[in-house]
């Protein structure tokens, strides 16, 4: 079955350190997308991607990077952990641009950065 | 200034209840509303994919409506159960030039037995 899978699914790290988290997707989807879950905010857009070698930015993209160069995959990089950037962070992917499409979700990764 | 408000914020209903939420968006450069189901622990899941004015979606005990006019969407769950008890995201997109969404900050529904 197809599915969406996110590694790891927890991590500490500190202050200053770059933090890479996987998203891995086997929809076979162009749209995949990376949101941050932060109480009374819901789920916050980091960045997004239509398409391999494409990339976008979301509301709350200060910090983080992606790259996106295969349709498989789409990593969220943390260039350099803060506080502010601990979170539980997830990874969703849909089969069209626009939002025709449902948004099928991985299950999350929880960040703690000290 | 794109922003999505849902309401309540929270509902704390007893079994057999009927309950209903709102999804309300700028309707300016509409695109399509999602409504997600989302679990403690678990991810969000879809419900619906809603696209035109009027539109209507049903799933079980479980509707939406949509108006794009006004910029808001119900959410109905008729004879709520136990296991209804999640957090219900709305998320907007609308066609600026380029797609943009925003998601709610949701609806914390309590379904007491």
């Amino acid at each position: 079955d197809a599915e969406i899978t996110q590694s790891p699914r927890h991590k500490i790290t500190e202050t200053g350190r770059q933090v890479t988290l996987a998203c891995h997707q086997t929809w076979n989807h162009n749209n995949m997308f990376w949101y941050r879950q932060d109480l009374g905010h819901g789920l916050r857009l980091i960045h997004y991607s239509y398409g391999v070698q494409d990339t976008n930015k979301g509301e709350v993209s200060d910090g983080y990077s992606v790259s996106r160069s295969n349709t498989e995959d789409l990593p969220l990089t943390l260039e350099s952990a803060a506080s502010s950037q601990t979170s539980v962070y997830f990874c969703a992917s849909s089969e069209s641009n626009g939002g025709y499409n449902e948004q099928f979700f991985g299950p999350g990764t929880r960040l703690t950065v000290l | 200034i794109l922003n999505v408000e849902q309401s309540p914020q929270s509902l704390h209903v007893q079994e057999g209840d009927s309950t209903n939420f709102t999804c309300s968006f700028p309707s300016s450069n509409f695109y399509a509303l999602h409504w997600y189901r989302w679990e403690t622990a678990k991810s969000p899941e879809a419900l619906f994919v809603m696209t035109l004015n009027g539109d209507e979606k049903k799933k079980g005990r479980i509707s939406a409506t949509l108006n794009t006019k006004e910029g808001y969407s119900y959410l109905y769950i008729k004879g709520s159960q136990p296991e209804d008890s999640a957090t219900y995201l709305c998320a907007s997109w609308w066609d600026t030039g380029g797609f943009k969404t925003i998601f709610g900050a949701g609806t914390r529904l309590f379904v007491k037995a």
